[in-house]
């Protein structure tokens, strides 16, 4: 069965820092994948999309590699801030299931001032 | 802010009631969508609407029952719910033609949410 994975449910570093989050796919053959932000209390919101023809995406301080072999993708917020605290999701979606996102579990990252 | 609008932000209901979710959206998307999630885990898609008709549900108990009155209108009937459906209930609208490109208009929105709690 299809599987999604993030590594560690918590992670905390220290503000200035890299955060470096993983997720893990199984089962899988995504066209893309997308990651989320989601504050507590509110509904997730888009951040960045990566094709699987792409190794990487860059959008101001958040970066986003795929790796296909691997079935890996990961997400780094460099500089952090304590207002990246949030949790993020990762989301691999086959081209035709576009609509039927499924959600990795999340890694709730807290950046320590 | 989110351009996807839930009312209400928190219902509290008996398990022999009858309550109604509502989502609405204006940005012209035609897929519109409902999620549900517990505590510390991820959004689980319920039913997703595309041109005001159902075109998935992820086998959810029929005590669930959407409705998209028009294209900018989800709504989610409740009725005899149990505890355990207690979560935050999230409406999400999207473009028809979900693409690869990096705008945000291939992406899915998301309201923020209403808290339901079954008692």
């Amino acid at each position: 069965s299809q599987k999604i994975e993030q590594n560690s449910e918590a992670l905390n570093i220290q503000e200035g820092k890299t955060a470096t989050l993983t997720c893990n796919y199984t089962n899988y053959s995504p066209a893309y994948l997308q990651w989320y932000r989601q504050d507590p209390g509110r509904g997730p919101v888009f951040l960045l999309l990566i094709r699987e023809n792409e190794k990487e995406k860059r959008k101001e301080r958040l970066k986003v590699t795929f790796d296909t072999t691997l079935k890996q993708s990961l997400f780094h917020i460099t500089a952090s801030q304590p207002a990246d605290s949030a949790t993020y999701l990762c989301a691999p979606i086959s081209s035709g299931s576009a609509r039927q996102l499924t959600f990795g579990s999340g890694t709730q990252l807290t950046v320590l001032p | 802010d989110t351009e996807v609008t839930q009312t209400p932000k928190h219902l509290v209901m008996g398990m022999t009631n009858k309550k109604s979710l509502k989502c609405e959206q204006h940005m012209g998307h035609r897929a519109m969508y409902w999620y549900k999630q517990k505590a510390k885990k991820p959004p689980e898609l319920m039913f997703v609407y595309s041109y005001e008709k159902l075109s998935i549900n992820e086998s959810v108990p029929s005590r669930f029952s959407p409705e998209c009155p028009n294209s900018s209108l989800l709504n989610l009937h409740l009725h005899a719910l149990q505890p355990e459906d207690s979560a935050l209930y999230l409406c999400a609208s999207s473009p028809i033609r979900l693409g690869t490109a990096q705008n945000s208009g291939n992406t899915i929105y998301f309201g923020e949410g209403s808290w339901l709690t079954v008692v």
